[in-house]
Order: C-alpha cells, then sequence, then structure tokens
C-alpha cells in the first residue's frame, strides 16, 4: 500500500488557478491518479501519470516526480462548477489503488 | 448507455441486520471492486474480483463479504458482524485489474447506508 497525502482544503476566486499537491510513499509505484468528487456523488476520472512530467487536458493538467514521490493537479480558468472535492490515489504494484483524503476546493465568485 | 449502477441510492437498516447492495456493469469489464468512503478519510478497498467466481480481500474486509457470479455484478453484503457499517459504498469496475495501460476505475453513483 501506499501512504497518501493531500491538503484538506483549498479556496480560489472563479478564474484564477489553483494547485492541489500530492505527496505519496510507496513500496512499489505503478502509476498516480486524479479523480473529482462532486458532494454525494461518484468519483470521475481526471488524469494518469506513470511518467515523469505534465499531462495536459484542456483546463486541467497533472504533473509526477517519481523521485520525488510528489504530483499535483493544475486548475486554470475556475469555474463555480470546478467546487467539488479532489482525490488523489497512487497505484503500487499489486494495481490497488490507495487513495488520499481528498482535497476540497471551493470556488468564489 | 454503458456504466455503472449502484442501488439504492439511500439504505437504511436496523443494527443487527444484514444488508446487501448491488452492482452492475455493463462495460463488458472485467474487474470490480467495492470501497467504502467515511468523512475525512481517503476510499478504502473492501473487496476486489479479477475474473468470475474469484475475488480477494482488500485492506477492510472484516464484517463483508461479496460474490462474482456474473461478469455483471458484483454484489456486496454488509453483515452484522461489521461494527461501523453507516458509510457511503462505492462499486467501481475496470477494464482488468491494472496489467496494461492505465486500466482507470469508474465508479458508479454509490450507495449510502445509514444503520440504526
Amino acid at each position: 500500500g501506499q501512504n497518501i497525502d493531500q491538503p484538506t482544503e483549498m479556496t480560489a476566486t472563479e478564474g484564477a488557478i489553483v494547485q492541489i499537491n500530492c505527496t505519496y510513499q510507496t513500496s512499489g509505484f505503478n502509476g498516480l491518479f486524479w479523480y473529482q468528487q462532486h458532494a454525494g456523488e461518484a468519483p470521475t476520472f481526471l488524469s494518469y501519470n506513470v511518467l515523469d512530467g505534465l499531462e495536459e487536458k484542456g483546463r486541467f493538467s497533472s504533473f509526477l516526480s517519481r523521485s520525488k514521490g510528489y504530483s499535483y493537479l493544475l486548475l486554470k480558468e475556475l469555474q463555480m462548477k470546478d467546487s467539488a472535492s479532489y482525490l488523489c490515489a497512487g497505484r503500487s504494484n499489486d494495481y490497488k489503488l490507495s487513495f488520499g483524503a481528498g482535497t476540497t476546493v471551493t470556488v468564489r465568485a | 448507455d454503458g456504466g455503472i449502477t449502484q442501488s439504492p441510492k439511500y439504505l437504511f437498516r436496523k443494527e443487527g441486520q444484514n444488508v446487501t447492495l448491488s452492482c452492475e456493469q455493463n462495460l463488458n469489464h472485467d474487474a470490480m471492486y467495492w470501497y467504502r468512503q467515511d468523512p475525512g478519510q481517503g476510499l478504502r478497498l473492501i473487496y476486489y474480483s479479477q475474473i468470475v467466481n474469484d475475488f480477494q480481500k482488500g485492506d477492510i474486509a472484516e464484517g463483508y463479504s461479496v460474490s462474482r457470479e456474473k461478469k455483471e455484478s458484483f454484489p456486496l453484503t454488509v453483515t452484522s458482524a461489521q461494527k461501523n457499517p453507516t458509510a457511503f459504498y462505492l462499486c467501481a469496475s475496470s477494464i482488468d485489474l491494472g496489467g496494461r495501460g492505465t486500466d482507470t476505475q469508474y465508479f458508479g453513483p454509490g450507495t449510502r447506508l445509514t444503520v440504526l
């Protein structure tokens, strides 16, 4: 398994940029996932990184540094609908996912 | 429409009763998973199944049981032995267990179980 650490809460203004950091400690690393979860709903897949570097998908980007055990999710041009919890999950060599507790992002007008 | 369904969305049970949560997928995925989510904690894996008629315990399997008689279905029974069953239960599926590419897990809408 893995220990996943991410901040509990973040607040930002509509149109701004927010970066959610995630650190992990693993006995065997096999990929890093980010999910978005609105209150009371299912998590939805946002991004996957297994190699070092930045993956960009529209307004959302995800970065991974395996040597540092570190990832971040970057949300640009924030919209009110981006208010949600963002889950960082590490996959280990036995293919199981370990989830962080989630970062609740609140977007204010 | 392909997807994962869980029913019911809300479930209330008396303490000491067993309850079964359903999970069905029509994505033709081999692997299926059950997680529970509690406030302030990450999702925790209860059971997972790679193929029909096979399943493995996750990190918190005590007090739970599953079956996988069909590829599409992976029901979870919360037994009276589970000490703190009130939680949000999420079912997920993926193409397979993760041996190829991303094999992303996709989640159902969840069942919120409250034990009174």
